[in-house]
């Protein structure tokens, strides 16, 4: 069974300043799909960024880039200008592929909650 | 606008009720799920359906149901079985074969207290 583990419960970071959220996982899956959500106050799941396991290249979607080290199992978030908005929980999950292209279920962390300091 | 939307937004129940909550799409995707979030637990499956007329339990699924009968729809009824059913409560989906995409799409969850 695959098992994602996020090891700070709680981070905080001055605005504009750089924050890296850990997390890895366990899992024997060679084709997998990770990923970075985010839940603001709102409650609502909202995606911040995917990576494919087959593509060696980290992933980066604005601010947010990932460091997918796939032997070591870990798969980090680096926010950059952190901005007051970005607090919330950011939750990391893991997803397999399945053979024909089609997706498993969605296993996440516990979390890591994020407070943006003024 | 394309969504999932969950209802209702807020729910009370009294010990011994059953209650529903409901999960409607309209972005025509085949898959669809349902976790639970706990302070402290992140989120976990409670059932998941891929195909009308078809579903599966996921870690947590005793006391809880679910039906699809149709693939817009996934209700899912908190049974008086569940022990301890407070908690919030997301609804997601996916297109299942997306090509690669992966990414599952939340709705805004509900949030039942049992008094």
């Amino acid at each position: 069974a695959q098992t994602v583990t996020q090891s700070q419960p709680e981070m905080s970071v001055q605005e504009a300043e750089t924050v890296t959220l850990s997390c890895t996982y366990d899992t024997s899956e060679n084709n997998y799909y990770l990923f970075w959500y985010k839940q603001p106050p709102s409650r609502q799941m909202i995606l911040v960024i995917r990576q494919e396991a087959y593509k060696q290249q980290n992933a980066t979607e604005n601010r947010f880039s990932v460091n997918f080290q796939k032997a070591a199992k870990s798969f980090s978030l680096k926010i950059s200008d952190s901005q007051l908005g970005d607090t919330a929980m950011y939750f990391c999950a893991f997803m397999k592929r399945n053979y024909g292209g089609s997706q498993g279920n969605l296993i996440f962390g516990k979390g890591t909650k994020l407070s943006v300091k003024p | 606008d394309g969504g999932i939307t969950q209802s209702p937004k807020y729910l009370f129940r009294k010990e011994g009720q059953n209650v529903t909550l409901s999960c409607e799409q309209n972005l025509n995707h085949d898959a669809m799920y349902w976790y639970r979030q706990d302070p402290g637990q992140g989120l976990r499956l409670i059932y998941y359906s891929q195909i009308v007329n078809d579903f599966q339990k996921g870690d947590i699924a005793e006391g809880y149901s679910v039906s699809r009968e149709k693939k817009e729809s996934f209700p899912l009824t908190v049974t008086s079985a569940q022990k301890n059913p407070t908690a919030f409560y997301l609804c997601a989906s996916t297109p299942l074969h997306s090509g690669g995409a992966g990414e599952l799409f939340f709705g805004e969850g509900s949030r039942l207290t049992v008094l």
